[in-house]
């Protein structure tokens, strides 16, 4: 079946600081990719998202690319602040899975001042 | 994008009770799905709320301890029936766009003693 591995949390970071979380899947064919983001109390929110090798998602400054030949969606950000601090999730969705959905377990990230 | 609320956004209550949460879009949406959010962990789908007939439930959650609801394209309902603290999470509704991007109810935190 599908899997998603994202690096284990949780992450510690300095404000301005780069930002790598990684994420590996394990599926067939060509699932699309996402990234999620639940900020404390509340529910996820769509980041970013790719669709076939090699795009490029990005949004509020993070970036990931769909690698095929890695099977890896990993999530940048060039300068972090103390807002992105939040659970981050790693998915994938597959049409021929009746569209439903795999996760990753989260990685919790706390940027300080 | 369909915007989605729930009600309640939390209750603690008794074992042995039951809770039923709803979940409203503010437009028509053809996919809608149930999950569950255990503390610290991952999203783990429950099922599939189809309109107009049963829901489709995933390994390990069944009908009469999770009954779903879907009257219409903008309202479903999930019961967690007869209660235990191993009930203890938080419950998400969301509905997926055919691009299978997945946009998220703010969730029910749902304390069961």
């Amino acid at each position: 079946g599908n899997s998603v591995t994202q690096m284990e949390g949780p992450v510690t970071l300095s404000e301005e600081a780069f930002l790598t979380i990684n994420c590996t899947y394990t599926a067939t064919g060509y699932p699309s990719l996402f990234w999620y983001v639940q900020y404390p109390g509340e529910g996820l929110q769509l980041l970013l998202k790719a669709t076939k090798a090699d795009d490029k998602g990005s949004n509020k400054g993070f970036e990931a690319t769909y690698r095929k030949e890695t099977t890896s969606f990993h999530l940048e950000k060039g300068s972090v602040q103390v807002s992105d601090s939040a659970v981050y999730f790693c998915a994938l969705t597959q049409a021929t899975n009746a569209g439903k959905s795999t996760f990753g377990d989260g990685t919790t990230l706390t940027v300080k001042p | 994008s369909a915007v989605i609320s729930q009600k309640p956004s939390r209750d603690i209550c008794q074992r042995g009770t039951s809770l039923t949460i709803q979940c409203q879009v503010d437009s028509q949406v053809t996919m809608m799905f149930w999950y569950r959010q255990q503390p610290g962990q991952s999203l783990t789908l429950i099922a599939t709320a189809n309109q107009g007939s049963e829901a489709t439930y995933e390994s390990g959650f069944v009908i009469d301890k999770f009954p779903i609801s879907r009257p219409n394209l903008t309202f479903s309902t999930l019961t967690v029936s007869n209660m235990s603290p191993e009930d203890s999470s938080i419950y998400l509704c969301c509905w997926r766009t055919g691009a299978n991007e997945q946009f998220f109810g703010p969730g029910t935190r749902l304390t069961v003693l």
